[in-house]
């Protein structure tokens, strides 16, 4: 099956810690995106990369951090710099660029306490 | 500002009925696409219309543009109780790379 996972679904964290959430997608695409949603909200993008060992920071990117070693991977690490890191995380790819439909995983939900 | 702001941002319906919910943007686009998301998922992609269309359809989903009033509407024909969830435009503003999405319109279909 070709789709978009990321793990874990559920995740709490102390507040302090970095967390690492996973996305991996095997849909051979090459630009993949962070998003963050808050209850009742849109959707706000936190970095995205259309190329690997590339990326770029979005509207709210302080606090996050990312890599893309590999085609397939696009980990986001919500460091404990990030104020308010309590939200539902989701990661997406398209197949070349921004204005291609995107593919979304499932979500993962952090809380932090 | 959200480039995309969806009206409105609720929306109840009875099963059978449509459901009409719009878009508006404020920069020129080169597409606008319409995306589902069933509550606590991920988002699944149902339509994009490009700038030089004004109307497309997909099964019971039909979706307008008009470039001269930047805006969208997406219109549910037939609503099922399974259509229940929110929808969101996105488009890509001028000198952005990558979609902004709207803050969305939470559909209930009542069976």
């Amino acid at each position: 099956d070709g789709g978009i996972t990321q793990s874990p679904k559920y995740l709490f964290r102390k507040e302090g810690q970095n967390v690492t959430l996973s996305c991996e997608q095997n849909l051979n695409h090459d630009a993949m995106y962070w998003y963050r949603q808050d209850p009742g909200q849109g959707l706000r993008l936190i970095y995205y990369s259309q190329i690997v060992n590339d990326f770029q920071k979005g509207d709210i990117a302080e606090g996050y951090s990312v890599s893309r070693e590999k085609k397939e991977s696009f980990p986001l690490t919500v460091t404990s710099a990030q104020k308010n890191p309590t939200a539902f995380y989701l990661c997406a790819s398209s197949i070349r660029r921004e204005s291609y439909e995107q593919y979304f995983g499932p979500g993962t939900r952090l809380t932090v306490t | 500002s959200q480039q995309g702001e969806e009206d409105p941002q609720a929306l109840s319906i009875q099963e059978g009925e449509n459901a009409t919910m719009n878009c508006s943007y404020k920069t020129s686009i080169n597409n606008l696409q319409w995306y589902r998301q069933n509550s606590g998922r991920g988002l699944v992609h149902l339509i994009l219309i490009r700038s030089n269309e004004r109307e497309k359809h997909s099964g019971r989903l039909r979706v307008t543009l008009d470039t001269s009033k930047k805006s969208s509407s997406l219109l549910i024909t037939a609503s099922r109780a399974a259509d229940t969830a929110s929808y969101f435009c996105a488009s890509v503003l001028t000198g952005r790379r990558a979609l902004t999405f709207g803050s969305g319109t939470r559909l209930q279909v009542q069976p």
